[in-house]
This record gives C-alpha cells, structure tokens and sequence, in this order.
C-alpha cells in the first residue's frame, strides 16, 4: 500500500523558535498533500491544502504567516511552524493523495511537536 | 466546514463481542471513510463507502450508509483487544476534495 512518512517523529523546542516538518510520500507521486492538526482527545483539523508547485490553500483561522507550507515537489511537503509558541504545540499529521486517487488519503504517522 | 458526529464517545466491551459506533453528518456527500488511530499514532484507513452503496463489508467490518439520514455505521465483529483505537468518520463533500473528521470514538477492547 502507499506509505507516507514524517519526519521528525517529535521534537521539542523553546518558545520562539521555528520548526520544520517533513511529509514525503514514499512509493507514489502525490499531486496534493494536507495538513492536519490534532490536539489531545480531540478530532484532526484540517489545516491546509497542499498542491505542488503552487501555493497552498489555508482554512478558515489557521494563519498563513505561522504555518508555512511548501510542496516543491510530488513526493515532499514541508510545515514550518514559525516562532512557535507553547500553544502551537500539538499533534500534526499529513496526508497525501495519489495522483490517480479519488478521494482517499494516505496519512504520515503525525509529528509530536511540544514548544516550552 | 461541518464536522460529523460520532457515536458513543467512548466504547468499552470485552473481546468477542461486536462494536457498533455511528456516525452522522450534515452536508451531501461523495463518500465517506471510516479511519483508526492508535494512541499518538497515524491514521489508517479502514474502510471507503460512496455515497451510491447502501453496505460494505472487509473482513470483521461491516459499514452502512443511509444518505436519507446522514449517517453511517461501523460494526467490528468479535472484537479483539488490538482492535483497541480510536475510530474517526471523515466525509468527502461533493464537489470538494478535503476530508471533514468526526470526532471519533474511543474503543476500548478488555481481554
């Protein structure tokens, strides 16, 4: 089946600093990727929408300005969370679909990011 | 966008007996997938029903659709303690590409 990854697993870093998140999908070309964040017990929320090449397409209240995403190619999407604060801290997961896919996502195993 | 609503919040049964959560949601829909995730896991997908089928089976799950009521169902069929997770809904909407989640329900297995 399509694998994705992330990378790191967690990180833990201090208030102000800024943190870079990786998403490759590994045996597909993935046109679009998402970005979802889940905080504990709760559900994911989409962040963003990813399409490689161009910019990336942000909800409702997620600020574009702290959550860069760049998909520069059809395997890789990177988040970097901008000086992050200790309420960014979080569980963020990606996804991704293949390029032939309908609707189905292949999702990362998520990234534990914890800002002190 | 709209956030399905699963239920029970939390689940907890001993193993062999069956699971039954549900689901519901508000909007018109191209299909609607079922999702497990382990604690501080990933997500895997079970399980993908279009908005044209009534029932899908894959082997212990069994899922309904009935479009008239927005609503789905996941049936685990003798449950065993690994299948402890939590189980999310996602909806695709018409016309949309994105996933909208549910806010799952927490199944705990005994042995």
């Amino acid at each position: 089946g399509a694998v994705v990854s992330q990378h790191p697993s967690w990180v833990i870093c201090k208030s102000g600093t800024s943190v870079k998140i990786e998403c490759r999908s590994l045996d597909f070309q993935a046109t679009t990727m998402f970005w979802y964040r889940q905080f504990p017990k709760q559900s994911l929320m989409l962040m963003a929408t990813s399409n490689e090449g161009s910019k990336a397409t942000y909800e409702q209240g997620v600020e574009k300005d702290k959550f860069l995403i760049n998909h520069a190619s059809l395997t890789l999407s990177t988040l970097t969370v901008t000086s992050a604060h200790p309420e960014d801290s979080s569980f963020y997961i990606c996804s991704a679909r293949d390029r032939g896919g309908i609707n189905e996502q292949f999702f990362g195993p998520g990234t534990r990011l914890t800002v002190l | 966008s709209q956030q399905g609503e699963e239920d029970p919040q939390a689940l907890s049964i001993q193993e062999g007996e069956n699971a039954t959560m549900n689901c519901s949601y508000k909007t018109s829909i191209n299909n609607l997938q079922w999702y497990r995730q382990n604690s501080g896991r990933g997500l895997v997908h079970l399980i993908l029903i279009r908005s044209n089928e009534r029932e899908k089976h894959s082997g212990r799950l069994r899922v309904t659709l009935d479009t008239s009521k927005k609503s789905s169902s996941l049936l685990i069929t003798a449950s065993r303690a690994a299948d402890t997770a939590s189980y999310f809904c996602a909806t695709a909407e018409s016309g949309y590409s994105t996933l909208t989640f549910g806010k799952g329900t927490m199944l705990l297995v005994s042995p």
